[in-house]
């Protein structure tokens, strides 16, 4: 069975700081990493994923991630916030391995605040 | 209309109301997923369907009932909801179910709210 750990719910930084959003997963088997995005009254929207590749992993508006395996982690990182940074984050994991690899398990998600 | 539409955006019905949520794709996939997103609780996968066949329902209560008849909608039958099921609905759909590598769509959602 999979799972993923979000470690704080809520996160403030400032406008213009670094943003790192953790993310810790368990896995039986080498895992594909997601992290999505969801503003307000929104659905939800990817920003990465990991899929075996490089292990630092560019997404979109300027974040980033990186797998490290021995530290069963994937945290999410943005080197200067925006205001429009503000949102939800969720972490998620799928298992290449079975028949239903593009099933997602969740993390409890973090909700990012940005202060001017 | 592009990506995964919902209808409705919001909902109101009361506990021996009969409402159904509505989703559509338009990017071809094959595999659809309802989730449940309500405060203070993670994601909640109800249901997925592949090629319109159910293929997972995790323990979801009767009161709630799917019906996929082609692969581009999927629906979510209510009736004799509780209160405890307000909640905002997601729809998602990826290209198949199957590989790991397929990135899930997700529509805006339907917020519902249960009286």
């Amino acid at each position: 069975a999979q799972s993923v750990t979000q470690l704080g719910s809520h996160v403030s930084v400032s406008e213009g700081a670094l943003v790192l959003l953790r993310c810790n997963y368990s896995s039986s088997v080498p895992p594909y990493l997601f992290w999505y995005v969801q503003y307000p009254n929104q659905g939800l929207q990817l920003l990465l994923k990991y899929t075996s590749a490089a292990t630092l992993v560019k997404g979109i508006n300027g974040f980033e991630a990186e797998f490290k395996k021995s530290e069963t982690s994937f945290h999410l990182t943005k080197p200067s916030a925006h205001m429009s940074d503000a949102a939800e984050y969720f972490c998620a994991v799928s298992d290449p391995s079975n028949n239903a690899g593009n099933m997602l398990t969740f993390g409890g998600g973090t909700r990012l605040m940005v202060k001017p | 209309e592009t990506g995964v539409t919902q209808t409705p955006r919001h909902l109101v019905m009361g506990m021996t109301n009969k409402k159904s949520l509505k989703c559509e794709q338009h990017l071809g996939h094959n595999a659809m997923y309802w989730y449940k997103q309500s405060a203070k609780k993670p994601l909640e996968l109800m249901f997925v369907y592949s090629l319109e066949e159910r293929v997972e329902n995790n323990s979801v209560p009767s009161r709630f009932s799917p019906e996929c008849p082609n692969s581009s909608h999927l629906f979510l039958h209510l009736h004799t909801l509780q209160p405890e099921d307000s909640a905002l609905y997601l729809c998602a759909s990826s290209q198949d179910l199957a590989g790991g590598l397929g990135t899930q769509y997700f529509g805006p959602g339907t917020r519902l709210l249960v009286l």
